[in-house]
C-alpha cells in the first residue's frame, strides 16, 4: 500500500456540530501532517506528528484537535467551527520527520 | 519570515509547447526545495532538490536548483493536456522537521 487515504471525501457541517476527519497510511511512515488549503491558495501547515507525538502546532485554534492513535492513523477532531474554516484539509506522511511528504486526496469541508 | 514566490501565476499554452515555471525563495537554513503537481485534490510529489546545478528528470519534466541565486525552475517539454494542473513549489528550512512553506503555485492550462 503506497498511498495516504482520507475520509470522508466531502463533509458539510453546522457550526454546532462535532465531526472528525481521518487519515491513514500503511507505508510505515513515522511522521504525519495536517494542512489546510483555501481556494486558490497554497497548503498551510497546521500540525505535525512525529513518532505519534505532536511536534508542531502552528498556532491552530483549539476548535481543531488532532489525535494520533497509532503510527498509521491521524485524526482531526472538529468542534464549533466557523464558516471561514471551510477549506480542503490535506493529510500527508513522510518516512521520518525529514523525509519527502506524500499527500492524501484531502477532505473538502464546508461549514454552514 | 520564509517566503516562496512563483511565476507566472497562470499560463496557457498549446499542446506540444515547452514551458518553464519559476520559483524563488528566501528561507532560513535552506534544506531542500520540492515541486508538487496538484490537479483536483492531492499534491503529487515531483522532485526534491537539495544541490545546486544538478538537473533532476522524470520523463518530460525536469528541474534544477540555483542555491546562489535562490531559485529553481521546472521545465515541461512537449506539453500534453494531462499536464494541466497547479504546480506548487515548496521549500524546507533545517528545523529538524520537514516544515514546508509553499508558494502560491502556477496554474498551467494546456489546450489541445
Amino acid at each position: 500500500d503506497t498511498e495516504v487515504t482520507q475520509t470522508p471525501k466531502h463533509l458539510v457541517m453546522g457550526m454546532t456540530n462535532k465531526k472528525s476527519l481521518k487519515c491513514e497510511q500503511h507505508m510505515g511512515h513515522r511522521a504525519m501532517y495536517w494542512y489546510k488549503q483555501k481556494a486558490k491558495k497554497p497548503p498551510e501547515l497546521m500540525f505535525v506528528y512525529s513518532y505519534e507525538k505532536l511536534s508542531i502546532n502552528e498556532s491552530v485554534p483549539s476548535r481543531f484537535s488532532p489525535e494520533c492513535p497509532n503510527s498509521s492513523l491521524l485524526n482531526l477532531h472538529l468542534h464549533a467551527l466557523q464558516p471561514e474554516d471551510s477549506a480542503l484539509y490535506l493529510c500527508a506522511s513522510s518516512q521520518d520527520p525529514q523525509g519527502t511528504q506524500y499527500f492524501g486526496p484531502g477532505t473538502r469541508l464546508t461549514v454552514l | 519570515e520564509d517566503k516562496v514566490v512563483q511565476s507566472p501565476l497562470s499560463l496557457v499554452v498549446h499542446e506540444g509547447d515547452t514551458v518553464t515555471l519559476n520559483c524563488s525563495y528566501e528561507v532560513t537554513n535552506f534544506r531542500s526545495l520540492l515541486w508538487y503537481k496538484q490537479e483536483k485534490k492531492a499534491p503529487t510529489f515531483l522532485f526534491m532538490l537539495t544541490s545546486s546545478g544538478i538537473e533532476k528528470k522524470s520523463g518530460r519534466l525536469s528541474s534544477i536548483l540555483d542555491k546562489k541565486e535562490l531559485f529553481s525552475i521546472l521545465n515541461i517539454t512537449a506539453t500534453q493536456t494531462g499536464d494541466s494542473a497547479i504546480y506548487l513549489c515548496a521549500v524546507e528550512g533545517n528545523t529538524g522537521f520537514q516544515k514546508l512553506v509553499f508558494g502560491t503555485g502556477t496554474r498551467l492550462l494546456v489546450s489541445p
